[in-house]
């Protein structure tokens, strides 16, 4: 498959553990909150989203966790299986400007048995 | 089945051979979008297109044009490729520009420009 980073940080976690991926935003004026994920060989698939009047969005197995205040975007996912293995992108968006999507660096998640 | 479709998935060419990189979706969206994955960078947007024939500069489209003469189409045209356009490119749509609107992502173009 296609590599999407060579220097990405990397979360192990073990299966049906809780994983927590981290994602620090740069804008504070963003108010519009995406995280994706990519398999090797695969383009980006949208997990879960949420807006900036919000502090929790809840999905199924995924949450995602928003802190205006220091500019911090959480995706915990529970039970994590195999499938979860992918990288995980967080994207901020701001209404304001329109049109473009700004994304992280990504982190990879590795699921151990 | 709704999709976005990329052609070629693989390309490898050498330096100054003008080509093509064709993107098509099938679920009617008006906003379509280009970046590129580089490591450690993610992915960097270089040209979007609210709607057919309205076409505007993302963040790194020096080296790149796009054209949207019907709806479903979004082909991105390297006139000159140069080997720092070496990348994986990927295609997006959306049914509209804005928050609350899932962008769809096409499976990618591996380019090596030699």
């Amino acid at each position: 498959g296609e590599s999407v980073g060579l220097h990405l940080p990397t979360l192990s976690v073990q299966e049906g553990d809780n994983s927590i991926i981290n994602c620090a935003y740069s804008n504070s004026a963003s108010d519009y909150f995406i995280w994706y994920k990519q398999e090797s060989g695969k383009g980006p698939q949208f997990i879960i989203d949420i807006r900036s009047n919000m502090d929790k969005r809840q999905g199924q197995r995924v949450t995602v966790l928003l802190n205006k205040t220091v500019k911090h975007l959480s995706l915990q996912i529970a039970a994590t299986q195999p499938g979860d293995s992918a990288v995980y992108f967080c994207a901020e968006y701001n209404t304001g400007t329109a049109s473009k999507l700004t994304f992280g660096t990504g982190t990879r998640l590795q699921v151990t048995l | 089945e709704a999709q976005v479709t990329q052609n070629p998935r693989y390309l490898i060419t050498v330096t100054g051979k003008k080509l093509t990189v064709t993107c098509s979706q099938n679920m009617n969206h008006e906003y379509m979008s280009w970046y590129r994955q580089d490591p450690g960078l993610g992915l960097r947007q270089i040209y979007y297109s609210m709607n057919v024939e309205v076409t505007d500069k993302g963040d790194v489209p020096e080296g790149y044009k796009v054209s949207r003469k019907e709806k479903r189409n979004f082909p991105l045209i390297l006139e000159s490729p140069s080997p720092n356009q070496t990348s994986l490119y990927f295609c997006a749509s959306s049914l509209f520009t804005g928050g609350g609107s899932e962008q769809f992502f096409g499976p990618g173009t591996r380019l090596t420009v030699l």
